[in-house]
């Protein structure tokens, strides 16, 4: 079946303008995550989703980033002023009890602040 | 907090040489995974070790899991070029939340 995808594959944004990445999960994988991947920091939790909701949101790094998830698929993460240090690759990826938890990750998306 | 501590960070080994990958962590967890990733590319799950003493194996890739020790290990028997990636390992902890927490990745660059 179709695998994790995330849109758009690259974004170029200027600083200080917002910006917008989508998740599409597996199919009824209940649960959903985003990391991001960048040279300085390595492979960082942000967001846990479990259905809509976000029990562990520990990992996002300032008050600028936010995610929802709409009808237990669908997440968006959303990033405010972007920074430079933004820069990064944003993985999703998405689970479930059947899976035994086995994440599997999108192709991610490769986010350019300049 | 779990920290996970992944070793070497570069390696470069000769056609079918053997080598290991170290994967040591701070606290409980005994779920540990392997990810592969290729340049430009996604993560690849390679093996999910849920119990102390387990081991898996998949072509030239074994993997193994000493809870007790806080260690997993990344066994490459007879290294081939198609080989050279990104190995990371990852804990987890928590049914319910698995979220991963990697390691460094180790460059793995096999040479003819």
């Amino acid at each position: 079946g179709a695998g994790v995808s995330q849109s758009p594959s690259n974004k170029v944004t200027e600083k200080g303008k917002d910006v917008e990445l989508r998740c599409d999960p597996i199919s009824g994988h209940t649960a959903l995550y985003w990391y991001r991947q960048s040279l300085g920091q390595g492979l960082e939790f942000l967001i846990y989703f479990q259905g809509n909701s976000a029990p562990d949101k520990s990992g996002l790094p300032s008050d600028r980033f936010s995610a929802e998830r709409t009808g237990g698929s669908v997440s968006t993460l959303t990033i405010q002023r972007t920074q430079q240090e933004d820069s990064a690759v944003y993985l999703c990826a998405s689970s479930s009890q059947r899976s035994g938890y086995e994440q599997y990750f999108g192709p991610g998306t490769r986010l350019t602040v300049t | 907090e779990l920290k996970v501590e992944q070793n070497p960070l570069f390696l470069s080994m000769q056609e079918g040489k053997n080598y290991t990958i170290y994967c040591n962590y701070s606290t409980t967890s005994d779920r540990l995974y392997w990810y592969r990733q290729d340049p430009g590319k996604s993560l690849e799950s390679l093996f999910v070790l849920l119990s102390n003493g387990a081991v898996k194996q998949e072509g030239r890739l074994m993997a193994s899991l000493d809870t007790k020790a806080r260690l997993s290990t990344l066994h490459i028997t007879a290294a081939v070029h198609d080989l050279s990636a990104t190995y990371f390992c990852a804990g987890g902890f928590d049914f319910g939340n698995e979220k991963l927490t990697f390691g460094t990745g180790t460059r793995l660059t096999i040479i003819p």
